[in-house]
Order: C-alpha cells, then sequence, then structure tokens
C-alpha cells in the first residue's frame, strides 16, 4: 500500500541553521504530496504542496521539490527561526481523497 | 470565516466505554474526514464523510463509526474502547473531497484507563 518515510528526529538546531527534512513515499500512480506542520497545542497546518513531478512547493522560506525519480520530497528552509519548532509531517494523497502520513519529525531551534 | 472546531479537547474514559466525538466544519465545506494520531505517530485515516455519506474508510474496526448531518457536521463514535484507542483525534473538513483542501481542527485527547 500506499506510504511515507520521514527522517527520525528529534532535529534540534540554531538559529539561521540550514534545515532539511528527508521524505520518500511508496505509491503507484500520481500522487500528490504535502507537508504539514503541528505547532504545540495546535492542529495540523498545511505548510506546502505539490501536485506532479517537478512541482516546487513553498511556503513560509520551506521549500521542497516534487522528484518522481527519487520517490522524494525533502523538505528544506535555508535560515530557520525559533518560531519554527514544531513537528513537521510529510503526507500523500491519491485518488480515494485520504492522506497518508509519515510518523512525523519533531524540529527544535534554539537562539 | 470560523474554522473547524472539535469537542471536548479531552476526555478520559475506562475500556469497555463508549465515545462520541464531535467536529463542525469550516462555512462551505462539504467534507469531513478523520483521523487517529497515537503519541509520536503521524494521522491515520478513519474516514471521510461526503455530502452525509461515508467516502472511504481506513483500516479501522466496525466499532469507530461516524455520522455527518445536514450542517455537515460530524461525530466520530467509538464503542468498546480499548486501551490502544488512547490518541489525538484530529477532524478536518474540506469544500471537495480533495485532500490538499483539507482544514483540520485542533483536536479532542482521549484517554483510555
Amino acid at each position: 500500500g500506499d506510504s511515507v518515510t520521514q527522517m527520525e528526529g528529534p532535529v534540534t538546531l540554531s538559529e539561521e541553521a540550514f534545515l532539511t527534512i528527508n521524505c520518500t513515499y511508496t505509491a503507484t500512480g500520481y500522487p500528490s504530496l504535502f507537508w504539514y506542520v503541528q505547532y504545540p497545542g495546535e492542529g495540523l497546518q498545511l505548510l506546502l504542496k505539490a501536485t506532479k513531478a517537478d512541482d516546487k512547493g513553498s511556503n513560509k522560506g520551506f521549500e521542497a521539490t516534487y522528484r518522481k525519480e527519487t520517490t522524494s520530497f525533502h523538505l528544506e528552509k535555508g535560515s530557520v527561526q525559533v518560531s519554527d519548532s514544531a513537528v513537521y509531517f510529510c503526507a500523500l494523497e491519491k485518488y480515494d481523497y485520504k492522506l497518508s502520513f509519515g510518523a512525523g519529525t519533531t524540529v527544535t531551534v534554539r537562539a | 470565516e470560523t474554522g473547524v472546531t472539535q469537542s471536548p479537547t479531552h476526555l478520559i474514559k475506562t475500556r469497555g466505554q463508549q465515545v462520541t466525538l464531535r467536529c463542525s466544519s469550516q462555512s462551505g465545506h462539504n467534507t469531513v474526514s478523520w483521523y487517529q494520531q497515537a503519541l509520536g505517530q503521524g494521522p491515520q485515516f478513519i474516514f471521510q464523510y461526503y455530502r452525509e455519506e461515508e467516502n472511504g474508510r481506513g483500516n479501522f474496526p466496525p466499532r469507530f463509526s461516524g455520522l455527518q448531518f445536514p450542517n455537515y457536521s460530524s461525530e466520530l463514535n467509538v464503542n468498546a474502547l480499548e486501551l490502544d484507542d488512547s490518541a489525538l483525534y484530529l477532524c478536518a473538513s474540506s469544500p471537495d473531497r480533495g485532500g490538499e483542501t483539507q482544514y483540520f481542527g485542533p483536536g479532542t485527547r482521549l484517554l483510555v484507563l
């Protein structure tokens, strides 16, 4: 079945450091790919998405490119802030409309 | 515009009991999906309701059931609670059946003792 594997955490960084969270997927066909973020005490929020190969999703300084050849959708940010501390989830969706999530990566940014 | 709301925020039950969780979808949204998020895990799809009909179900037993009302709000019912049902239950609403437009509520944290 469809699945998402993402980098295990926790990840601890200093402010202004570069962040990468790896995400790979297994799915037949052409899924849409997403990154969601969960801040402490809040619900999931869509961070960015890409719906076809080579698409780049971007938002709030975060970027991810849909790589079909490597079945990957790695999340990157060039300079993190303390406010980026959260749990990040990679997810995919196919025609059946359900989202399949990875296990999540906890990111802590220190001042 | 009111976002997705869920009630209650926290709940404690004992094994064997039944529980009902509620979700109010965002205005204009006709689709509601429910997810279970165990501690340290990603959310797992339970089922989706579209215009009051079940529109897909994940790998959850029949004791997990749901309803969607004419105003598109929704309930998740769990019978015969087990310890492993302890989790954060998330509701997401969307204006159509697509996952890319799902907006999540803050969740209900259920503890089964």
